[in-house]
Protein backbone atom coordinates (compact mmCIF):
# COMPACT_ATOMS: atom_id res chain seq x y z
CA UNK A 1 0.00 0.00 0.00
CA UNK A 2 2.35 3.05 -1.31
CA UNK A 3 2.05 6.49 0.69
CA UNK A 4 1.28 9.58 -0.44
CA UNK A 5 3.41 9.93 -4.33
CA UNK A 6 4.20 13.46 -5.31
CA UNK A 7 6.47 13.72 -8.37
CA UNK A 8 8.50 15.28 -9.59
CA UNK A 9 10.85 15.16 -6.04
CA UNK A 10 12.58 17.69 -7.52
CA UNK A 11 12.01 20.54 -10.15
CA UNK A 12 13.91 23.31 -11.95
CA UNK A 13 11.90 26.16 -13.75
CA UNK A 14 13.33 29.45 -15.17
CA UNK A 15 11.28 32.75 -14.29
CA UNK A 16 8.52 33.01 -16.45
CA UNK A 17 7.34 29.35 -16.75
CA UNK A 18 5.24 26.99 -15.28
CA UNK A 19 5.28 24.35 -12.88
CA UNK A 20 3.01 21.42 -12.32
CA UNK A 21 3.36 19.30 -9.39
CA UNK A 22 1.71 16.14 -9.28
CA UNK A 23 -0.23 14.76 -5.80
CA UNK A 24 -1.14 10.59 -5.30
CA UNK A 25 -2.92 10.13 -2.83
CA UNK A 26 -3.22 6.92 -0.78
CA UNK A 27 -5.63 4.61 -2.02
CA UNK A 28 -9.01 4.88 -0.35
CA UNK A 29 -8.06 8.35 0.66
CA UNK A 30 -10.49 11.18 -0.97
CA UNK A 31 -9.04 14.20 0.92
CA UNK A 32 -6.08 16.20 -0.15
CA UNK A 33 -3.89 19.19 0.56
CA UNK A 34 -1.54 21.39 -0.02
CA UNK A 35 1.17 23.34 2.03
CA UNK A 36 4.48 25.39 0.75
CA UNK A 37 7.51 25.61 3.31
CA UNK A 38 9.56 28.30 2.47
CA UNK A 39 13.10 27.84 3.81
CA UNK A 40 13.57 28.48 7.21
CA UNK A 41 9.83 28.36 7.62
CA UNK A 42 7.23 25.99 9.22
CA UNK A 43 4.37 23.95 6.65
CA UNK A 44 1.89 26.65 5.51
CA UNK A 45 -1.62 25.90 4.27
CA UNK A 46 -2.27 26.33 0.62
CA UNK A 47 -5.44 24.38 -0.06
CA UNK A 48 -7.90 21.68 0.56
CA UNK A 49 -9.32 19.40 -2.15
CA UNK A 50 -11.74 16.61 -2.35
CA UNK A 51 -12.83 14.77 -5.67
CA UNK A 52 -13.41 17.48 -8.03
CA UNK A 53 -13.96 19.92 -5.50
CA UNK A 54 -12.05 23.07 -4.08
CA UNK A 55 -13.17 23.14 -0.30
CA UNK A 56 -10.30 25.40 1.15
CA UNK A 57 -8.25 27.80 -1.11
CA UNK A 58 -8.06 30.32 1.68
CA UNK A 59 -3.67 29.64 1.48
CA UNK A 60 -3.64 30.39 -2.10
CA UNK A 61 -1.85 33.09 -3.87
CA UNK A 62 -4.82 35.41 -5.69
CA UNK A 63 -2.65 34.97 -8.71
CA UNK A 64 -0.29 32.41 -10.39
CA UNK A 65 -1.36 29.43 -8.63
CA UNK A 66 -4.13 27.12 -8.86
CA UNK A 67 -5.00 23.44 -7.63
CA UNK A 68 -7.02 20.42 -9.26
CA UNK A 69 -8.27 16.86 -8.29
CA UNK A 70 -9.73 15.32 -10.95
CA UNK A 71 -12.31 12.48 -10.53
CA UNK A 72 -9.37 10.14 -12.06
CA UNK A 73 -6.12 10.43 -11.39
CA UNK A 74 -3.88 12.95 -9.38
CA UNK A 75 -4.23 16.22 -7.76
CA UNK A 76 -2.13 19.39 -9.65
CA UNK A 77 -0.74 22.95 -7.69
CA UNK A 78 0.24 24.73 -10.88
CA UNK A 79 1.90 27.29 -11.22
CA UNK A 80 2.41 30.19 -13.63
CA UNK A 81 4.56 32.26 -14.37
CA UNK A 82 7.12 31.58 -11.41
CA UNK A 83 9.05 33.82 -9.90
CA UNK A 84 11.99 33.10 -8.10
CA UNK A 85 9.87 33.71 -4.52
CA UNK A 86 8.00 30.68 -5.50
CA UNK A 87 11.26 28.36 -4.54
CA UNK A 88 10.20 26.07 -2.08
CA UNK A 89 9.44 22.76 -0.99
CA UNK A 90 5.35 21.85 -1.73
CA UNK A 91 4.16 19.39 0.58
CA UNK A 92 0.86 16.96 -0.35
CA UNK A 93 -1.27 14.93 2.31
CA UNK A 94 -3.82 12.95 1.75
CA UNK A 95 -6.66 11.73 4.46
CA UNK A 96 -9.45 9.08 4.40
CA UNK A 97 -12.13 11.35 6.40
CA UNK A 98 -12.37 14.78 6.55
CA UNK A 99 -11.86 14.25 10.63
CA UNK A 100 -9.64 12.34 12.28
CA UNK A 101 -7.90 11.66 15.69
CA UNK A 102 -4.39 12.85 14.54
CA UNK A 103 -5.73 14.61 11.64
CA UNK A 104 -5.74 11.71 9.48
CA UNK A 105 -2.53 13.55 7.58
CA UNK A 106 -0.32 11.33 5.56
CA UNK A 107 2.41 13.31 4.06
CA UNK A 108 4.36 12.83 0.70
CA UNK A 109 8.21 13.61 0.47
CA UNK A 110 7.31 17.20 -1.29
CA UNK A 111 8.59 18.29 -4.13
CA UNK A 112 11.46 20.60 -3.88
CA UNK A 113 11.23 23.99 -6.49
CA UNK A 114 14.12 26.02 -7.96
CA UNK A 115 12.90 28.58 -9.81
CA UNK A 116 16.34 30.08 -11.39
CA UNK B 1 0.19 37.04 12.09
CA UNK B 2 2.44 33.60 13.69
CA UNK B 3 -0.43 31.73 15.72
CA UNK B 4 2.00 29.01 16.87
CA UNK B 5 5.79 29.68 17.48
CA UNK B 6 8.86 27.52 18.02
CA UNK B 7 11.37 30.45 19.13
CA UNK B 8 14.24 27.85 19.24
CA UNK B 9 15.54 27.25 16.15
CA UNK B 10 18.23 24.08 16.92
CA UNK B 11 18.31 22.13 20.05
CA UNK B 12 21.22 19.87 20.79
CA UNK B 13 21.61 16.97 23.43
CA UNK B 14 23.95 14.36 24.05
CA UNK B 15 22.33 10.70 23.30
CA UNK B 16 20.85 8.92 26.03
CA UNK B 17 19.71 12.84 27.73
CA UNK B 18 16.15 14.14 27.94
CA UNK B 19 14.84 16.37 24.87
CA UNK B 20 12.37 19.48 25.51
CA UNK B 21 10.96 20.74 22.56
CA UNK B 22 8.82 24.11 23.21
CA UNK B 23 6.10 25.63 21.09
CA UNK B 24 3.85 28.57 22.22
CA UNK B 25 0.51 29.68 20.40
CA UNK B 26 -1.22 32.84 20.91
CA UNK B 27 -4.81 31.75 19.84
CA UNK B 28 -6.92 30.57 23.11
CA UNK B 29 -9.64 29.06 20.58
CA UNK B 30 -7.00 26.17 19.87
CA UNK B 31 -8.21 22.59 20.98
CA UNK B 32 -5.81 20.48 19.63
CA UNK B 33 -2.27 20.24 18.81
CA UNK B 34 -0.05 17.71 17.16
CA UNK B 35 3.86 17.40 17.02
CA UNK B 36 5.46 16.20 13.50
CA UNK B 37 9.11 14.89 12.86
CA UNK B 38 10.76 15.30 9.78
CA UNK B 39 13.98 14.05 8.23
CA UNK B 40 15.94 15.64 5.56
CA UNK B 41 14.04 15.26 2.30
CA UNK B 42 11.01 13.74 3.59
CA UNK B 43 7.86 14.75 4.19
CA UNK B 44 6.85 14.83 7.92
CA UNK B 45 5.68 12.57 10.26
CA UNK B 46 2.75 12.60 12.54
CA UNK B 47 4.27 11.96 16.14
CA UNK B 48 2.22 12.83 19.23
CA UNK B 49 -0.87 14.76 19.68
CA UNK B 50 -2.59 16.64 22.96
CA UNK B 51 -6.48 17.77 23.49
CA UNK B 52 -6.65 21.12 25.28
CA UNK B 53 -8.73 18.81 27.49
CA UNK B 54 -5.68 17.16 28.98
CA UNK B 55 -2.64 18.32 30.09
CA UNK B 56 0.37 15.33 29.06
CA UNK B 57 0.00 13.16 26.78
CA UNK B 58 2.62 9.99 26.49
CA UNK B 59 3.83 7.24 24.22
CA UNK B 60 7.05 5.89 24.86
CA UNK B 61 9.37 8.06 25.34
CA UNK B 62 7.55 10.68 24.00
CA UNK B 63 5.47 12.99 25.93
CA UNK B 64 3.84 16.44 25.16
CA UNK B 65 2.83 18.49 27.89
CA UNK B 66 0.06 21.54 27.72
CA UNK B 67 -0.28 25.02 29.60
CA UNK B 68 -2.99 26.16 29.01
CA UNK B 69 -2.30 29.32 30.88
CA UNK B 70 0.64 30.16 29.67
CA UNK B 71 -0.30 28.86 26.31
CA UNK B 72 2.37 26.79 26.00
CA UNK B 73 3.30 23.29 24.87
CA UNK B 74 6.31 20.85 25.32
CA UNK B 75 7.58 17.28 23.77
CA UNK B 76 9.72 16.08 26.20
CA UNK B 77 11.53 12.72 24.56
CA UNK B 78 13.58 10.50 26.99
CA UNK B 79 15.92 8.94 26.43
CA UNK B 80 16.77 10.56 23.65
CA UNK B 81 18.37 8.46 20.84
CA UNK B 82 20.58 9.29 17.17
CA UNK B 83 17.32 9.10 15.20
CA UNK B 84 15.86 11.61 16.63
CA UNK B 85 18.02 13.56 15.24
CA UNK B 86 15.47 15.79 12.54
CA UNK B 87 13.28 18.90 12.62
CA UNK B 88 10.34 18.76 15.00
CA UNK B 89 6.68 20.65 13.98
CA UNK B 90 4.17 21.93 16.45
CA UNK B 91 0.74 22.67 14.92
CA UNK B 92 -2.69 23.28 15.37
CA UNK B 93 -6.07 23.08 13.57
CA UNK B 94 -6.63 26.83 13.05
CA UNK B 95 -9.89 26.36 14.10
CA UNK B 96 -12.49 23.37 15.93
CA UNK B 97 -12.60 21.06 13.22
CA UNK B 98 -10.45 23.15 10.47
CA UNK B 99 -9.07 20.82 8.08
CA UNK B 100 -5.87 23.58 8.18
CA UNK B 101 -3.16 23.29 10.28
CA UNK B 102 -1.08 26.10 11.69
CA UNK B 103 2.37 24.98 11.45
CA UNK B 104 5.36 26.47 13.89
CA UNK B 105 8.58 27.11 12.59
CA UNK B 106 10.40 24.20 13.48
CA UNK B 107 13.07 23.53 16.06
CA UNK B 108 16.17 20.77 14.75
CA UNK B 109 16.91 18.66 17.56
CA UNK B 110 20.66 17.14 16.87
CA UNK B 111 21.65 13.93 19.17
CA UNK B 112 25.12 14.08 19.67
CA UNK B 113 26.60 10.53 20.68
Amino acid sequence: NAGVMQNPRHLVRRRGQEARLRCSPMKGHSHVYWYRQLPEEGLKFMVYLQKENIIDESGMPKERFSAEFPKEGPSILRIQQVVRGDSAAYFCASSQSRTGGNYGYTFGSGTRLTVV
Amino acid sequence: DQQVKQNSPSLSVQEGRISILNCDYTNSMFDYFLWYKKYPAEGPTFLISISSIKDKNEDGRFTVFLNKSAKHLSLHIVPSQPGDSAVYFCAAPRYQGAQKLVFGQGTRLTINP
